[in-house]
C-alpha cells in the first residue's frame, strides 16, 4: 500500500537530453509537491500544486516544468539536463486545508552523466 | 525567509543515551512543524508533527517539544538503539498546504 510512489527510483542519463519523472498519491490529499535535495543533503521546496493547479513555483529554471493531470499525480519534466541537476528529488502530499503532515515518496536519484 | 538551524550537525552516542536533537527557526509565525527521518539513500519517514499550539508531541521513545515564541524546537530519543542511526531532519511550515522549510539535518549514530 505504496501511500506516495514515485518512478523511476534511479535515473542514469547525459547532458543534454529530456527526462521526466512520475508521482503517483493514494492518500487523496489535494496538494502534492515536488522537493530536490542536492548533494549537500539539503532538502528544498521546488513547486507545490493544489488541484491540479501550481501554487508555489520557487525560483526554479523553466527547464523544469511541472505537470499535474489530476490531483493524484505530479510529473516533474527536465528538458535540456544540466550537471547541476544531478540530485534526488522528491514528491510529497498534503491536505491543504488541515493540519496533517506532508507524506514523502522514496525518492527519485538523477544522476548526470 | 525562514531559515532553520539544527545543532549539531552529528552525534554519536553508544547505545542507550538519550538523544537530544536541537531545531531553531528564525519566523516563528508557523502553523505547525515536522519532524523526519532519513535513512542513508532512503525517503523521509515522518517521526512528529507538532502544532504551532501544542507545547510537545510524543510517539513511543520520541518526544518533540516546540517554543514557538523563541523559534525552537527540540526531539528527544529515549534509549537510543543502533536502529535509531539515521538523519533527523525538522522543517516548520507557515501555514496549511505550504511548503516545509528544511534545516540541515543532524546526523545520529548510535553505537552497540
Amino acid at each position: 500500500d505504496t501511500a506516495v510512489s514515485q518512478t523511476p527510483k534511479y535515473l542514469v542519463t547525459q547532458m543534454g537530453n529530456d527526462k521526466s519523472i512520475k508521482c503517483e498519491q493514494n492518500l487523496g490529499h489535494d496538494t502534492m509537491y515536488w522537493y530536490k535535495q542536492d548533494s549537500k543533503k539539503f532538502l528544498k521546496i521546488m513547486f507545490s500544486y493544489n488541484n491540479k493547479e501550481l501554487i508555489i513555483n520557487e525560483t526554479v529554471p523553466n527547464r523544469f516544468s511541472p505537470k499535474s493531470p489530476d490531483k493524484a499525480h505530479l510529473n516533474l519534466h527536465i528538458n535540456s539536463l544540466e550537471l547541476g541537476d544531478s540530485a534526488v528529488y522528491f514528491c510529497a502530499s498534503s491536505h491543504r486545508g488541515g493540519p496533517g503532515p506532508q507524506h514523502f515518496g522514496d525518492g527519485t536519484r538523477l544522476s548526470i552523466l | 525567509k525562514q531559515e532553520v538551524t539544527q545543532i549539531p550537525a552529528a552525534l554519536s552516542v553508544p547505545e542507550g543515551e538519550n538523544l537530544v536533537l536541537n531545531c531553531s527557526f528564525t519566523d516563528s509565525a508557523i502553523y505547525n512543524l515536522q519532524w523526519f527521518r532519513q535513512d542513508p539513500g532512503k525517503g523521509l519517514t515522518s517521526l512528529l508533527l507538532i502544532q504551532s499550539s501544542q507545547r510537545e508531541q510524543t510517539s513511543g521513545r520520541l518526544n518533540a517539544s516546540l517554543d514557538k515564541s523563541s523559534g525552537r524546537s527540540t526531539l528527544y530519543i529515549a534509549a537510543s538503539q543502533p536502529g535509531d542511526s539515521a538523519t533527523y531532519l525538522c522543517a516548520p511550515i507557515k501555514a496549511a498546504g505550504n511548503k516545509l522549510t528544511f534545516g540541515g539535518g543532524t546526523r545520529v549514530l548510535v553505537k552497540p
